[in-house]
């Protein structure tokens, strides 16, 4: 079945970029999103991508996918202290109904 | 909009005791899921709704687990009886199909604790 992973800690220090990485499995995903959870909540989209795009940029985020490789990426400028959550790889297909998360990967921001 | 609303957001029960989590999807949504959270396992899609139909329940651990969604507002997901490996948080979430998209807005979740 589809799988989705992503390594599951990475810090950072106040200031630098982040870069979150994920790999899937299922070349036909279409869809491809980054969530965030904060300590106590539920999980937040942050940011999604078609498949037929290479690259998205949204304020401090920076998507990028490489469909060959079937590789997807989260850059955060400028991280801040705020930052600090899990992030959450996902993907789904046209006319699939589920989207299949990654475990996480819990961004720790050194002030 | 007030968002995927869950209750209660704690629940602490015994083990062997019935255990009912409630949810509210986003007025309009016509997709609904469970899902569990655990340290050990991550993030699980337990069963999901279209429509107030359920389309899979393939990952409801067992018999015990059961999830039903009687009109487009409102589901619940009970366990009975409860055990200690059920502790964890359950998460709803609804998501809206157009354009092909399918993100889900969570619920804040509901953290169980089974003594």
């Amino acid at each position: 079945g589809e799988d989705v992973e992503q390594s599951l800690f990475l810090s950072v220090r106040e200031g630098d970029s982040s870069v979150i990485n994920c790999t899937y499995t299922d070349s036909s995903s279409t869809y491809l999103y980054w969530y965030k959870q904060e300590p106590g909540a539920g999980l937040q989209l942050l940011t999604y991508i078609f498949s037929n795009m290479d690259m998205k940029q949204d304020q401090r985020l920076t998507v990028l996918l490489n469909k060959k490789d079937k590789h997807l990426s989260l850059r955060i400028a400028d991280t801040q202290t705020g930052d600090s959550a899990i992030y959450f790889c996902a993907v789904s297909n046209t006319g699939g109904f589920k989207t299949i998360f990654g475990a996480g990967t819990r961004l720790f921001v050194k002030a | 909009d007030a968002g995927v609303i869950q209750s209660p957001r704690h629940e602490v029960t015994e083990m062997g005791q019935e255990v009912t989590l409630r949810c509210k999807p986003i007025s309009g949504h016509d997709y609904l899921f469970w899902y569990r959270q655990t340290m050990m396992r991550g993030l699980e899609l337990l069963i999901y709704f279209n429509n107030n139909v359920p389309i899979d329940d393939s990952g409801m651990p067992e018999d015990r687990f059961s999830a039903k969604m009687p009109n487009a507002s409102f589901s619940t997901l009970k366990i009975q009886p409860s055990e200690p490996r059920d502790s964890a948080v359950y998460f709803c979430a609804s998501s809206l199909t157009g354009a092909g998209r399918y993100e889900q807005y969570f619920g804040p979740g509901t953290r169980l604790t089974v003594t």
